[in-house]
């Protein structure tokens, strides 16, 4: 069965740090990976996805993600992160409708 | 363009009530699909709909859930005789109709919070 997983469910930086949110998935086949943002009070909101081609996928708001497929990763990373970042994050992936979740990580960034 | 809409955005029942959740999909969505997040988890795949049509429910639990999506009107999360466990944040998701060969996208609402009292 795919699953994913997040390595660190809190994170807590301060403003300009740079920023690494890991997640790794456990599936053989193609797969659609994708990290969504929530932030406090609002709805999912997709930060970025990969489907195929350059696996360095660039997102809103100054988010990358790469995907390592020989490491089942798809980590997401932001060089300098601003107080506007402190949400939750999740990552997810697909091979078909559906989207299988890590459990989150919640960012913190002290102004 | 609207997106997602879900409501209510927070519902209070106490146990042994019933809980409806609705979902109206984004203009031009005919595929729906309910999340839902416990506390301190991801989310969890529960049910998968076209209009008038339950593609899977692999994700429902076996008792006291039911969904619909009819052929007009939002789509319809049911929960029976609400029970403590079942408090949580129930998130919906549409997307279009899918072109064989390209990946799903679902476009999320803003959920609805259950608390089972």
């Amino acid at each position: 069965a795919q699953s994913v997983s997040q390595h660190n469910h809190h994170v807590i930086l301060s403003e300009a740090a740079s920023l690494e949110l890991g997640c790794n998935y456990s599936y053989g086949g193609t797969v659609n990976l994708f990290w969504y943002v929530q932030y406090p009070g609002q709805h999912l909101q997709l930060l970025l996805k990969y489907f195929s081609g350059d696996p360095l996928v660039k997102g809103i708001k100054g988010f990358e993600a790469e995907f390592i497929k020989s490491k089942f990763s798809f980590n997401l990373r932001k060089p300098s992160v601003q107080w506007s970042d402190t949400a939750e994050y999740f990552c997810a992936v697909n091979s078909n409708y559906q989207l299988i979740w890590g459990a989150g990580t919640k960012l913190i960034i002290k102004p | 363009n609207a997106g997602v809409m879900q409501n209510p955005r927070h519902l209070v029942r106490r146990r042994g009530q019933e809980a409806r959740l609705r979902c109206s999909p984004m203009k031009g969505h005919s595929h729906v699909y309910w999340y839902r997040q416990l506390p301190e988890e991801g989310l969890k795949f529960m049910v998968y709909l076209q209009k008038e049509n339950i593609i899977d429910e692999s994700g429902m639990p076996k008792e006291r859930f039911s969904a619909e999506f009819p052929k007009e009107g939002p789509s319809i999360l049911r929960i029976q005789q609400v029970v403590r466990g079942d408090s949580a944040a129930y998130f919906c998701a549409s997307s279009p109709l899918p072109r064989t060969g390209e990946p799903y996208e679902q476009y999320f609402g803003p959920g609805t919070r259950l608390t089972v009292t």
